[in-house]
């Protein structure tokens, strides 16, 4: 079935650090990747999302491409302010209907 | 611009107590979902519906049952509430295809004694 693995956290960085959370999947078919942001007391929301092979998503700094030789979908940003700290989801979906998500890696960011 | 909306948004229940989880979406979406987080565990679908009058069970349905009562609301039921559902839960929804995005409630925070 499908899966969604991504790197463990917590993930602790100092401002304007650079930031890097691993997500790598296993699916049939071609799914469609996500990274999902989720802030203390808050739901889930689409940070980015990229639909086919070597798309790029981005948002407020962050990229992701959607590499498929690799199966991967790595969450970068250059410089993380104190402002990122939250739980990151990556998640892929498919035309089945029912999305996958990974555990969720929790970013602290330090001034 | 309220897109998911659920209620209430803490509950504390008594062991064997029964108790709805409301939600409603105005985003004219088909397919609805209730998830549960708990820590460490990541999310876990409960039950979705891909289509009014369609339910499914996800990961985790034992314990609960759900209404797609019409296409903007979707119910969770516990009918004997147990320690182990306390726990933070979500719904969710999203048009239909592999791209679309999904959209999350502001959760719903029950405990269960």
């Amino acid at each position: 079935g499908d899966s969604v693995t991504q790197m463990e956290g917590p993930v602790t960085l100092s401002e304007e650090a650079f930031l890097t959370i691993n997500c790598t999947y296993t699916a049939t078919g071609y799914p469609s990747l996500f990274w999902y942001v989720q802030y203390p007391g808050e739901g889930l929301q689409l940070l980015l999302k990229a639909t086919k092979a070597d798309d790029k998503g981005s948002n407020k700094g962050f990229e992701a491409t959607y590499r498929k030789e690799t199966t991967s979908f790595h969450l970068e940003k250059g410089s993380v302010q104190v402002s990122d700290s939250a739980v990151y989801f990556c998640a892929l979906g498919t035309n089945a209907g029912k999305s996958t998500f990974g555990d969720g890696t929790t970013l602290t960011v330090k001034p | 611009n309220a897109g998911v909306t659920q209620t209430p948004k803490f509950q504390v229940l008594k062991t064997g107590q029964s108790m709805t989880l409301q939600c409603a979406q105005d985003m004219n979406h088909n397919s609805m979902y209730w998830y549960r987080q708990d820590p460490g565990m990541g999310l876990r679908l409960i039950y979705y519906s891909a289509s009014e009058g369609t339910t499914d069970k996800g990961e985790v349905p034992n314990g609960y049952n759900v209404s797609r009562l019409n296409k903007r609301e979707f119910s969770l039921r516990l009918e004997s509430a147990a320690p182990s559902q306390t726990s933070v839960y979500f719904c969710a929804s999203s048009g239909q295809g592999s791209g679309n995005t999904i959209y999350f409630g502001e959760g719903s925070w029950l405990t269960v004694v």
